[in-house]
Parts: structure tokens; C-alpha cells; sequence
């Protein structure tokens, strides 16, 4: 069974810009996480979807925005990028329902890099 | 606000002996706890976890403990390999599955 794909692993950005990140979960996983993890923040929750509806929102400001499609396929999006917004950008997927039984599979991130 | 708390930024042990990594936590919420190991440009793989009912899981070389009065796990690693060297992440879970709370990391060191 294939892990939890992200594309691109690398992204340059200036100041400014806007960025996409995909994410295509475990097959049959219907749950999607996302996380943001920085050198001085650790690993912080940005937001959770299942069956296309966002379950959950961290405490990010709202340049940060994501979707999932019927697929379970997610996107995260960040516009008016910021040089703080330099981080690595973690999915991860799980089962969704009863998913104690299984916990959160995470892909290797997108490194993302605002100049 | 550090809802988890992992106080040892780092951790060296010697191959063959006992890792133990601690975490703290404040919420009386949480229900599910996991350890996660990660290596360098690779995101976080699991290792173990524990349900709030349970007080220890075993999972070959690795034991979790849980606390709760304490609100206070750790992970037991016996005996530690030099693969064991990567950075262990303690999470918690509450209101949804797919929202954790980390701790900030402890970095092992497995010297030969």
C-alpha cells in the first residue's frame, strides 16, 4: 500500500506570492491533516478534513486555507506568503472513523522556503 | 499555549541500555497519546500509542507509560539500537483524531 504523497517536496517562494501543496492520502483513508513544522513552533495543527468538510481549524491566520476533494485527495493554500511562512508542511491521513484503531500516517512534508 | 510538554531537548545513550523519554501534559481532555520517531527531510512515523484507560503498552522494544494523575508518559526503549537515534515527538489526542497536540521533540543519540 503507498504512503502519504506530497508534492513538490522542495518550493521557493518570494514575499508575497501564493502557494499550493498536495497531498494524496493512504488509499481509503478519508481523513487529511495538515501541520506546519518550524524550528522554534515544534509541530502545530493547521487543519483537519474528512469527506471533504473541514473537521477542525488550528489557530492559523486565514492566508492559510485548505480543501479536500471526493477523492481525499487535499490542497493547502497559502497566499500573501510571509518569511515566517518558511517551513516543513506535513499531511498526514488516517481511517477517519474509529481511527484509535489507526493512527495518523504522515508523508515525508514540502519543504516550503519564503525569500 | 504548550499543551504537551517534552522538557529534554536531547538525550544520549549508550547502545544496549534503556531510553526513557519523558512528556508532560496539561489537559485533562486528552484521551490518546502517541509517540512518533522522525529522521531529517522524512516526516514522523509511529511507533506506539495509549489510550487514557490503559496505564501501559508494550510493543517489542518499546513501552509506553501513562500517568494520569500525574498527567505525565513515558517512553521505555530497551535495549536502544544506533537506528533508535531520530527525534521523538510525544502527541496527545482529545476532541478529534486527526488534531494533535506535540511536544517540541527530544532528540536520542545511540553511541556505539
Amino acid at each position: 500500500k503507498a504512503g502519504v504523497t506530497q508534492t513538490p517536496r522542495y518550493l521557493i517562494k518570494t514575499r508575497g506570492q501564493q502557494v499550493t501543496l498536495s497531498c494524496s492520502p493512504i488509499s481509503g483513508h478519508r481523513s487529511v491533516s495538515w501541520y506546519q513544522q518550524t524550528p522554534g513552533q515544534g509541530l502545530q495543527f493547521l487543519f483537519e478534513y474528512f469527506s471533504e468538510t473541514q473537521r477542525n481549524k488550528g489557530n492559523f491566520p486565514g492566508r492559510f486555507s485548505g480543501r479536500q476533494f471526493s477523492n481525499s485527495r487535499s490542497e493547502m493554500n497559502v497566499s500573501t506568503l510571509e518569511l515566517g511562512d518558511s517551513a516543513l508542511y506535513l499531511c498526514a491521513s488516517s481511517p477517519g472513523r474509529s481511527s484509535y484503531n489507526s493512527p495518523l500516517h504522515f508523508g515525508n512534508g514540502t519543504r516550503l522556503t519564503v525569500t | 499555549d504548550q499543551q504537551v510538554k517534552q522538557n529534554s531537548p536531547s538525550l544520549s545513550v549508550q547502545e544496549g541500555r534503556i531510553s526513557i523519554l519523558n512528556c508532560d501534559y496539561t489537559n485533562s481532555m486528552f484521551d490518546y497519546f502517541l509517540w512518533y520517531k522522525k529522521y531529517p527531510a522524512e516526516g514522523p512515523t509511529f511507533l506506539i500509542s495509549i489510550s487514557s484507560i490503559k496505564d501501559k503498552n508494550e510493543d517489542g522494544r518499546f513501552t509506553v507509560f501513562l500517568n494520569k494523575s500525574a498527567k505525565h508518559l513515558s517512553l521505555h526503549i530497551v535495549p536502544s539500537q544506533p537506528g533508535d537515534s531520530a527525534v521523538y515527538f510525544c502527541a496527545a489526542s482529545g476532541d478529534s483524531w486527526g488534531k494533535l497536540q506535540f511536544g517540541a521533540g527530544t532528540q536520542v543519540v545511540v553511541t556505539p
